[in-house]
């Protein structure tokens, strides 16, 4: 099974900083990746689709790049309601889904 | 209203079995497949398993195969997740996703399952 390690664990910034997550397949999965943002007691929502394509209607300070096994996820400039715990997310064909052990981001 | 609507909370003892329903609405159900999502209170997300609604191929994730079981009734667009044997560290919130190839945009609202004596 494929392994998804995603760094850091937990992320402490200031509105307006840019926020860097990563996420590292244990093989190579092309760009295969998923990005997902939860607030507490409510369910995943998708911000970026196969490593970097915008989902619809989600803001543009979001972004994700790479493909292999190293992808990052950014936020340009942090703003409140962007508090939350962030996931990575690969996926193959058969299909099987793996998350990263998520990232909590809070306001310092 | 484009939409997946899960089923109530469960309690249950430690041996029992849960099955967990997902109702979909607002779109074609078989164009797409089901993925079963859980999380443990305070831990990350864990992917179970998905079933195809157009033909119910399945593929579960291997810490699972044994004890869990998803289906789907497409005569009422709706999904199901069944685990049995459960145990304490199954008690987490239960979710169900629609797989659209890549990510899930749509999710239902989650399924609380308790698993206590």
């Amino acid at each position: 099974d494929i392994q998804m390690t995603q760094s850091p664990s937990s992320l402490s910034a200031s509105v307006g900083d840019r926020v860097t997550i990563t996420c590292q397949a244990s093989q190579d999965i092309s760009n295969y990746l998923n990005w997902y943002q939860q607030k507490p007691g409510k369910a995943p929502k998708l911000l970026i689709y196969d490593a970097s394509n915008l989902e619809t209607g989600v803001p543009s300070r979001f972004s994700g790049s790479g493909s292999g096994t190293d992808f990052t996820f950014t936020i340009s400039s942090l703003q409140p309601e962007d508090i939350a715990t962030y996931y990575c997310q690969q996926y193959d064909n058969l299909p099987q889904y793996t998350f990263g052990q998520g990232t909590k981001l809070e306001i310092k | 209203q484009v939409q997946l609507v899960q089923s109530g909370a469960e309690v249950k003892k430690p041996g029992a079995s849960v099955k967990v329903s997902c109702k979909a609405s607002g779109y074609t159900f078989t164009s797409y497949g089901i993925s079963w999502v859980r999380q443990a209170p305070g831990q990350g997300l864990e992917w179970m398993g998905w079933i195809s609604a157009y033909n119910g191929n399945t593929n579960y994730a291997q810490k699972l195969q044994g004890r869990v079981t998803m289906t789907t009734d497409t005569s009422t667009s709706t999904a199901y997740m069944e685990l049995r044997s459960l145990r304490s560290d199954d008690t987490a919130v239960y979710y169900c996703a629609r797989a659209e190839g890549s990510g899930s945009s749509l999710w239902g609202q989650g399924t609380m399952v308790t698993v206590s004596s």
